[in-house]
């Protein structure tokens, strides 16, 4: 099992690009994430599916959008990035309901210039 | 915000000494969880303790939790060199529909020193 993978590793986008983080998990999971974390200030969740067909905005959804492909797949897109979206990004997937552990991917380290 | 606050920031510490960081959190929970960052990588799970209970042990690990106080503390025995990481708790406060929505602490940063 992989677990979850999350591509690309790198990015580094000019202020306005798009482009599109992707993210994949092979294990069953119903529910997946999207977090941001930045220096100081822990991870802060952008979106998260609760299930194929569903998702939800987290705590910082602006500027973002997802789509939850299938069960295995949830990618976040940038549509025209800014500066202030530089960070690390995370996937996360878990069983649904209370008390479940979050499995995360390796993380994608974006920069915009 | 629920986010939980780790204290303290960063901790630096000899090689077989224990380790304790605390978490604190706002508002009501079901569960708190614990996780550990190597440099670079991912989250992993270490641990999750549930509103009803005071105290857990796993391997090394030993983790409270007062609901009173709204705390929990992470306590990490004969502490190693691998052991050296942020380490960061999460709740699970808000339980929408059939997810959960988890917050998280900004972190502790541990050295190990050999």
């Amino acid at each position: 099992n992989a677990g979850v993978t999350q591509t690309p590793k790198f990015q580094v986008l000019k202020t306005g690009q798009s482009m599109t983080l992707q993210c994949a998990q092979d294990m069953n999971h119903n529910s997946m994430y999207w977090y941001r974390q930045d220096p100081g200030m822990g991870l802060r969740l952008i979106y998260y599916s609760a299930s194929e067909g569903t998702t939800d905005k987290g705590e910082v959804p602006n500027g973002y959008n997802v789509s939850r492909l299938n069960k295995r797949e949830f990618s976040l897109r940038l549509e025209s990035a800014a500066p202030s979206q530089t960070s690390v990004y995370f996937c996360a997937s878990s069983l649904t309901g209370q008390g479940y552990e979050q499995y995360f991917g390796p993380g994608t380290r974006l920069t915009v210039t | 915000s629920q986010q939980g606050e780790e204290d303290p920031q960063a901790l630096s510490i000899q090689e077989g000494e224990n380790a304790t960081m605390n978490c604190s959190y706002k508002t009501s929970i079901n569960n708190l969880q614990w996780y550990r960052q190597n440099s670079g990588r991912g989250l992993v799970h270490l641990i999750l303790i549930r509103s009803n209970e005071r105290e857990k042990h796993s391997g090394r690990l030993r983790v409270t939790l007062d609901t009173s106080k709204k705390s929990s503390s992470l306590l990490i025995t004969a502490s190693r060199a691998a052991d050296t990481a942020s380490y960061f708790c999460a709740t699970d406060a808000v339980f929408l529909g059939t997810g959960n929505q988890f917050y998280f602490g900004t972190g502790t940063s541990l050295t190990v020193i050999p």
